[in-house]
């Protein structure tokens, strides 16, 4: 397995409260990306970072912010959790061309 | 505006058949396109691609297809196997893979021993 890790596993939190969602890799991989899993629509992308304090939005970024202090570590943020970022989020990493998946988070916003 | 598609949200097959997953795309910007394998409580795992330059790509059991006159691919996997049993993505990018990959909906395929 690619050397990812996603934390927390699982977490359980409020509406209104904030939460951060942490990837690690230890491959030194250049790009960086956080997806969303939901039924019927597959993975869908919130933010991807392409080096170091180098980031993009993707398709579904609203509510959610992101920042990479070092190649290794990304962060995304939900600045004010909502029901409907109830979600199984995913950490993914890239040098070229395959994209290597962390375990996921599931994360439920109550 | 989904840019990739999978049409059929799931697929049963017999064990020893053949199973044919299908991808359709609309960017014609794409020209490198993955298939990724996910079980349940895991992250996705890379299966096979291939790139536009091709239009067929072999790996043991699993074989991609690519029609771009019809932005079309599939994955076809012989024998099946009660293994094989997970949801299959269809992923596309541009630049031959190092641009930010775009998913489909899934597949989920059941092998029926």
């Amino acid at each position: 397995d690619a050397g990812i890790t996603q934390s927390p596993r699982h977490k359980v939190t409020e509406t209104g409260t904030p939460v951060t969602l942490r990837c690690h890799q230890t491959e030194n991989h250049r790009y960086m990306y956080w997806y969303r899993q939901d039924p019927g629509h597959g993975l869908r992308l919130i933010h991807y970072s392409y080096g170091v304090k180098d980031t993009d939005k993707g398709e579904v970024s609203d509510g959610y912010s992101v920042s990479r202090s070092k190649t290794e570590d990304f962060l995304l943020t939900l600045e004010s959790a909502t029901s409907s970022q109830t979600s199984v989020y995913f950490c993914a990493i890239s040098e070229r061309t395959e994209a290597f998946f962390g375990q996921g988070t599931r994360l439920t916003v109550v | 505006d989904q840019q990739v598609k999978q049409n059929s949200p799931s697929l049963s097959v017999q064990e020893g058949r053949i199973s044919i997953l299908n991808c359709d795309y609309t960017n014609s910007m794409f020209d490198y396109f993955l298939w990724y394998k996910k079980y349940p409580a895991e992250g996705p795992t890379f299966l096979i691609s291939i790139s536009s330059i091709k239009d067929k790509n072999e790996d043991g059991r699993f074989t991609v297809f690519l029609n771009k006159s019809a932005k079309h691919l599939s994955l076809h996997i012989v024998p099946s196997q009660p293994g094989d049993s997970a949801v299959y993505f269809c992923a596309a990018s541009g630049n031959f893979g190092n641009e930010k990959l775009t998913f489909g909906t899934g597949t989920r395929l059941t092998i029926i021993p």
